[in-house]
């Protein structure tokens, strides 16, 4: 079955660092791939996606890239602002007419000034 | 983008009663959603699909009698805990898309019930 694992959280960074969210994969065919961002009290929201291998996403400053050599889809971001606090989730979807996400367990990131 | 929301936020019940948790698309019109349960923790678990106008299709250990969904319409979307019990606390996310759209398009997400029972 298909399956997705995250690195464990929480981590925690200082205002402007680099980040980065492992995200490795198990899937069937040729599955799409996303990461997800829940805020504080809010709904999950669609940071990016990638559909086919070697797709950069891209948002907000944050990238990842479907890697299928390594069954990765890391999440990194340059520079990091308070207002990237949030929750992360890795989360793939596979094809024969399934719109079903399969997600990871989430990255609590907590950046501070 | 598209909006969705779910009503109540929180709920807090006694063991035994019944629980009903709304999900509406607010800005467009969803043939399909989906209902999720998250521990603390833990990822996401789909536990069903909802067609409208069709019955629900449940995921493997997730009981149709005590989870009852009803997809009304084309915008609303229900979910009823029955007879529910203390390990029935849980966090449940809807999700619902846009007819129409393709495989990889995005789900829009409520912001979720945290649901206590006593």
């Amino acid at each position: 079955g298909n399956s997705v694992t995250q690195m464990e959280g929480p981590v925690t960074l200082s205002e402007e660092a680099f980040l980065t969210i492992n995200c490795t994969y198990t899937a069937t065919g040729y599955p799409s791939l996303f990461w997800y961002v829940q805020y504080p009290g809010e709904g999950l929201q669609l940071l990016l996606k990638a559909t086919k291998a070697d797709d950069k996403g891209s948002n907000k400053g944050f990238e990842a890239t479907y890697r299928k050599e390594t069954t990765s889809f890391h999440l990194e971001k340059g520079s990091v602002q308070v207002s990237d606090s949030a929750v992360y989730f890795c989360a793939l979807s596979t094809g024969a007419g399934s719109y079903q996400l399969t997600f990871g367990k989430g990255t609590k990131l907590s950046v501070i000034p | 983008g598209a909006v969705v929301s779910q009503h109540p936020s929180r709920v807090i019940c006694k063991s035994g009663t019944s629980v009903k948790i709304e999900c509406r698309s607010l800005d467009f019109q969803a043939t399909t959603m989906f209902w999720y349960r998250q521990f603390p923790k833990q990822s996401l678990m789909l536990m069903a699909t909802s067609n409208e106008g069709s019955k629900a299709t449940y995921e493997q250990g997730v009981e149709k009698d005590k989870f009852l969904i009803n997809h009304a319409s084309l915008t609303l979307s229900t979910l009823t805990v029955t007879s529910a019990h203390p390990e029935d606390s849980s966090f449940y996310i809807c999700s619902a898309r846009e007819p129409g759209r393709s495989l990889t398009d995005t789900q829009y997400f409520g912001p979720g019930t945290r649901l206590t029972v006593l």
